[in-house]
């Protein structure tokens, strides 16, 4: 069974700097798919960025880009220059690539911006 | 683009009562889940359509939870009797079926239940 692990149910960041949230997850397939969801307070789950297993190349979104460690299924986010507004909960999320369902999620970080 | 519209935002019932909730995805979008996110848990998936066929509810409490997509678009969740543990946030999302975009599930604001 495939599982994410996100092990730090809360991080702080001050304003315009740097924070890394963490993931890994637990698998044996190797076509699949990693996301990251933010939740802010309206319960929305919003899709933040997205990784294919079978590119090497990290996925980047504007402020927002992961550090994907395929052979150490570790998969974590980076937020740059946060703002206000990123603070939610951020959900690591799996789902294997040939079936259309059964996505898996952490259970998810709360973080929070300080001014 | 109009997203995936949920309804009611909020519900309070008593246990043993009964509850129901609609989901409207996305136009086009042809597969549908319904997640249950119990407080201080990522969501979990509980059924998935596809059309108007089901593809899996494996996850489902089919004693007590029914789900429906008769006309292959809007859905509908019902939870008879309910239990104090279904207290949670019901999340439905939408999804392509085929397309660059298959694997990307777009979520609805959700219902919160409080059973009491």
């Amino acid at each position: 069974a495939q599982t994410v692990t996100q092990s730090q149910p809360e991080m702080s960041v001050q304003e315009a700097e740097t924070v890394t949230l963490s993931c890994t997850y637990d698998t044996s397939e190797s076509d699949y798919y990693l996301f990251w969801y933010k939740q802010p307070p309206s319960r929305q789950m919003i899709l933040v960025i997205r990784q294919e297993a079978y590119k090497q190349q990290n996925a980047t979104e504007n402020r927002f880009s992961v550090n994907f460690q395929k052979a150490a299924k570790s998969f974590s986010l980076k937020i740059s220059d946060s703002q206000l507004g990123d603070a939610a909960m951020y959900f690591c999320a799996y789902r294997r690539g040939y079936n259309n369902n059964d996505m898996r999620f952490g259970a998810g970080t709360r973080l929070t911006v300080k001014p | 683009e109009a997203g995936v519209a949920q309804s009611p935002r909020y519900k309070i019932i008593e246990k043993r009562q009964s509850v129901a909730f609609w989901c409207n995805p996305i136009s086009g979008h042809a597969t549908l889940y319904w997640y249950q996110q119990i407080l201080g848990q990522g969501p979990k998936l509980l059924i998935q359509f596809q059309n108007n066929g089901v593809v899996d509810d494996s996850q489902l409490p089919k004693d007590r939870f029914s789900a429906e997509r008769l006309k292959g678009v809007d859905s509908t969740l019902k939870i008879q009797p309910a239990k104090l543990e279904d207290s949670a946030v019901y999340l439905c999302a939408s999804s392509l079926v085929g397309g660059a975009l298959k694997n990307i599930q777009y979520f609805g604001a959700g219902t919160r239940l409080s059973v009491l």
